[in-house]
This record gives structure tokens, sequence and C-alpha cells, in this order.
């Protein structure tokens, strides 16, 4: 069981180009979550989707943009890259319903730079 | 979704217990306390949740006063493999906003030997 598979694990961008990076979960999660986590910053949010074919806006979504076709893969795209938004990315997925306690399970990151 | 306070660094030895304290005053009445742990280059992993009094497992546990104020993560003869952060969250568990996590800053552990 692979729980939360996060590609690339690692990349390096110049300003104005883009990529995506997928998500992947094998545990049948509804909810999904896209982080970002700097240096003395802790995880902010960035979007999240509450099921197939929904997403929704978190704390920080500027310059990012998600898409979930399917259940299980949940993917942020950059448009045009900025070093801004040089950061560790994680994503996360917890199931619905109250047996789940809302505990997320998060992947093992995406180190994006920007130059 | 409730703001949370934490120390952001401690130091302790081998084999001592260690407690991180965390301040919740504005706790909702349908909210759990949720403790992760991040190592360097990881992503957070789930360590404990609990509502009130005390709950236990085999990494932790998770003392809650009555007032559910504050809470208070206990690591029992930590190792130096213990050496990482740890996060504090407030929050329902049932799916309110879409289950959203608010992450602080954390309290980041440093095992020496």
């Amino acid at each position: 069981n692979a729980g939360v598979t996060q590609t690339p694990k690692f990349r390096v961008l110049k300003t104005g180009q883009s990529m995506t990076l997928l998500c992947a979960q094998d545990m049948n999660h509804e909810y999904m979550y896209w982080y970002r986590q700097d240096p003395g910053m802790g995880l902010r949010l960035i979007h999240y989707s509450v099921g197939e074919g929904t997403t929704a806006k978190g704390e920080v979504p500027d310059g990012y943009n998600v898409s979930r076709l399917k259940k299980q893969n949940f993917l942020l795209g950059l448009e045009s890259a900025a070093p801004s938004q040089t950061s560790v990315y994680f994503c996360a997925s917890t199931a619905q319903g109250s047996t789940s306690k809302n505990i997320q399970y998060f992947g093992a990151g995406t180190r994006l730079s920007v130059l | 979704l409730a703001k949370t306070t934490q120390p952001i660094s401690m130091d302790s030895y081998e084999g001592q217990e260690v407690n991180i304290t965390c301040s919740h005053n504005n706790i909702a009445t349908n909210d759990y306390i949720t403790w992760y742990q991040q190592f360097p280059s990881q992503g957070p992993r789930f360590i404990i949740q609990g509502y009130k009094t005390k709950v236990t497992n085999e990494v932790a546990s998770l003392f809650i006063p009555a007032d559910r104020k504050s809470s208070t993560l206990s690591l029992p003869r930590v190792s130096l493999s213990d050496t990482a952060v740890y996060y504090c969250l407030v929050g329902p568990t049932f799916y309110n906003q879409g289950g959203k996590l608010i992450f602080g800053q954390g309290t980041e552990l440093s095992v020496k030997p």
C-alpha cells in the first residue's frame, strides 16, 4: 500500500516556465490537499478538493491551479513559475466520515526551485 | 479554526521525557486536538489525537485539562530519532469547511546524546 505518492521529487524551473505536480493516493480518500512549506512558515494550504471534479481555494492560491479529474489524483499546476514559488510542496489526503477523525496522510514532498 | 501557540524550539537529551505544551484559548466545542510529527525532508505524520483528559498510544501521551484551553504532548524517554518538528492542530473531525487544517510553525525538538 503506497499511500500518498508525489511526483516529481525534485524540480528546477526557470522563471516563466510551467509545470504540473502530480499527487496520487491509493486509499480511496475523498479529500485531497496541496500545501507549501517555506522555512519558518509551517505548512500553508494552497488548494483542496472535497471530491472528484471539485476544487476550492486555500490560504495561498495565487499563481496555482488544480484539477481533480479522478478521485485518486490531484494535480497542482504552475502556469508561469516565479522565484517566490520556490518551496517544498506537500500533498495530503483524508477520508470522509467520522471514523477518519480528519487525520491527513502526507506524501514525501516535491522540492521545487525557480531560478 | 482555533489558533494555536506552541514554543518555537526545545532541547532535550536522550532518555528524558519531553513535554510540549500548546495553547488554544479559542477552542470550540466540536474541536479535537491533533499532533503531527515531521522529520526533515519528509511530510508530516499523525501522532495522536484527543478531545479531553488523557490519551495514550505507543508513541506518545496527550494530556488535556478540563477547560481544554491547552494540551501537552508527552514523549517518554526520547531518543535521537525523535528529533523533529511537532505541530499542534485544533479543528473539527467532521467535515466542516472541507476538513481544512491550519499548521502553525510547530515546535522544533532537538534531542542530544
